[in-house]
C-alpha cells in the first residue's frame, strides 16, 4: 500500500532564501507525482507533475524532482517571497494507472518579511 | 475553461438533514474524484468515476453517503442522514488521461452540520 510523507509538518523562514520541500512515498512504482499549494480555506492548486520517466519538472521559481529509486520527492522554491506562505502538498499516482492520488499530509509554509 | 465548479461553496445544515454537494467538471476530464478534508485525518478519496462508472468508493464512510454521476457533466455527493462528524470541506477534482491525470480541484464545498 503507498504511503506518502511529508516533513516537516511546518516551517517558517526569512523571505528570500532558498529552501527545500520533502515528499517521500513508500512504493517506487509510482505513474506520476504532483505537487500542490493550498491556501486557507481554499481549494489545491495543481503546481507541477512529474511522470514516472522524468527526473524533475521547472516552474518560474518552483522546481520539483523526483527520485523513484529512493522514493523520494523534493521541492524547491528560490529566492522565496511573503505571498509563497502557503500549506504545500505532495501527491502519488500508483503505477495502475487509476488516476487516484495518494496525499501526503502536507508541509505548511510562512515566509515572514 | 472556468475549472472545476462546485456548489453550494457553504452549507449549514441540522443533524439528521440530507445534504446534496454538486460537481461540475473540467470538460472533457473523464476522471472525478471526491474527497474530503479535516484538520484531524487530512484529504481522504471518498470515490472516483471514470466515464461516469463509480471505480472505487472504498473510502465512502458509510452508507450514509452515496455519489452519482448521471453524465460527464455532473456529479452529486449525497449524505443523508448527516451527523456533526461529517462536518468538513469536501472537495471535487478531475483529470484527463490525455492530460497525463493532472488533477484539477474546485474551490469546495464547506459542510458544517450542527
Amino acid at each position: 500500500k503507498q504511503e506518502v510523507t511529508q516533513i516537516p509538518a511546518a516551517l517558517s523562514v526569512p523571505e528570500g532564501e532558498n529552501l527545500v520541500l520533502n515528499c517521500s512515498f513508500t512504493d517506487s512504482a509510482i505513474y506520476n507525482l504532483q505537487w500542490f499549494r493550498q491556501d486557507p480555506g481554499k481549494g489545491l492548486t495543481s503546481l507541477l507533475l512529474i511522470q514516472s520517466s522524468q527526473r524533475e519538472q521547472t516552474s518560474g521559481r518552483l522546481n520539483a524532482s523526483l527520485d523513484k529509486s529512493s522514493g523520494r520527492s523534493t521541492l524547491y522554491i528560490a529566492a522565496s517571497q511573503p505571498g509563497d506562505s502557503a500549506t504545500y502538498l505532495c501527491a502519488a499516482s500508483p503505477s495502475s494507472n487509476t488516476g487516484k492520488l495518494i496525499f501526503g499530509q502536507g508541509t505548511t509554509l510562512q515566509v515572514k518579511p | 475553461d472556468a475549472g472545476v465548479i462546485q456548489s453550494p461553496r457553504h452549507e449549514v445544515t441540522e443533524m439528521g438533514q440530507e445534504v446534496t454537494l454538486r460537481c461540475k467538471p473540467i470538460s472533457g476530464h473523464d476522471y472525478l474524484f471526491w474527497y474530503r478534508q479535516t484538520m484531524m485525518r487530512g484529504l481522504e478519496l471518498l470515490i472516483y468515476f471514470n466515464n461516469n462508472v463509480p471505480i472505487d468508493d472504498s473510502g465512502m464512510p458509510e452508507d450514509r453517503f452515496s455519489a452519482k454521476m448521471p453524465n460527464a457533466s455532473f456529479s452529486t455527493l449525497k449524505i443523508q442522514p448527516s451527523e456533526p462528524r461529517d462536518s468538513a470541506v469536501y472537495f471535487c477534482a478531475s483529470s484527463s488521461f490525455m492530460a497525463s491525470l493532472e488533477q484539477y480541484f474546485g474551490p469546495g464545498t464547506r459542510l458544517t452540520v450542527t
